[in-house]
């Protein structure tokens, strides 16, 4: 089985930009979260998406949007790119919402802001 | 808000030997899940091992085992007979009740052959 796909793997964008991130989770999982991996730093949690409605969202400034489609799949946009926003996103899912569920991340995206 | 402290940025350990990697968490909650995530250069995270707050017994999987001490909120991995591809960055991470990980800021591990 295939485990949590992203893509791109990596892209490279100028400040002012718009970027969209992808994300299939695994199938059959229904929920999706969103982590951005600074360097050196750990995982910050950014959205969590459960059967396509937003179930929770960290300490990001509005230009920091997702969704999620019928199939599970997700989308992370970010607008107006900072420099700081150059990291690894990291996006996980799991079987359902629940407490102490396991998450499994896919090899995240490089985004690096020029 | 809880927060995780990982207080050692690198380890080093012998092929074969034995080591440790320290965690302490802070929260208010009782009840709350607590990992240890292992992330190659692969980037990919994956789980090494899970402790529900509520179990006295320390979890164990294979090699891998942990100290957990809730009063003191420590929650330490031990990794026995290492091997090199246990090399990599290791995150500490908490959930509760919120559903989100909160994860410390990793510690590096290097296997000597």
């Amino acid at each position: 089985d295939a485990g949590v796909t992203q893509s791109p793997t990596h892209l490279i964008k100028t400040r002012g930009q718009h970027v969209t991130l992808r994300c299939s989770p695994i199938s059959g999982h229904k929920s999706v979260s969103w982590y951005q991996q600074v360097l050196g730093q750990g995982p910050q949690f950014i959205f969590q998406y459960y059967e396509k409605e937003e179930r929770g969202r960290g300490n990001f400034p509005d230009r920091f949007s997702a969704r999620q489609f019928p199939n599970y799949s997700s989308e992370l946009n970010v607008n107006a790119l900072l420099l700081g926003d150059s990291a690894l996103y990291l996006c996980a899912s799991s079987l359902v919402q629940g407490f102490g569920t396991e998450a499994f991340f896919g090899q995240g995206t490089r985004l690096t802001v020029v | 808000a809880q927060t995780v402290t990982q207080s050692q940025p690198e380890m080093s350990v012998q092929e074969a030997e034995t080591v440790t990697l320290s965690c302490t968490y802070d929260t208010s909650e009782s009840d709350y899940y607590l990992f240890w995530y292992k992330q190659p250069p692969s980037r990919q995270m994956i789980l090494v091992i899970r402790q529900e707050a509520y179990k006295q017994q320390n979890a164990t999987e294979n090699r891998f085992s942990v100290n957990f001490q809730k009063a003191a909120k420590s929650f330490s991995l031990k990794i026995s007979d290492s091997q090199l591809g246990d090399a990599a960055m290791y995150f500490c991470a908490y959930i509760g009740s919120g559903d989100k990980l909160t994860f410390g800021t990793g510690t590096r591990l290097a296997v000597r052959p």
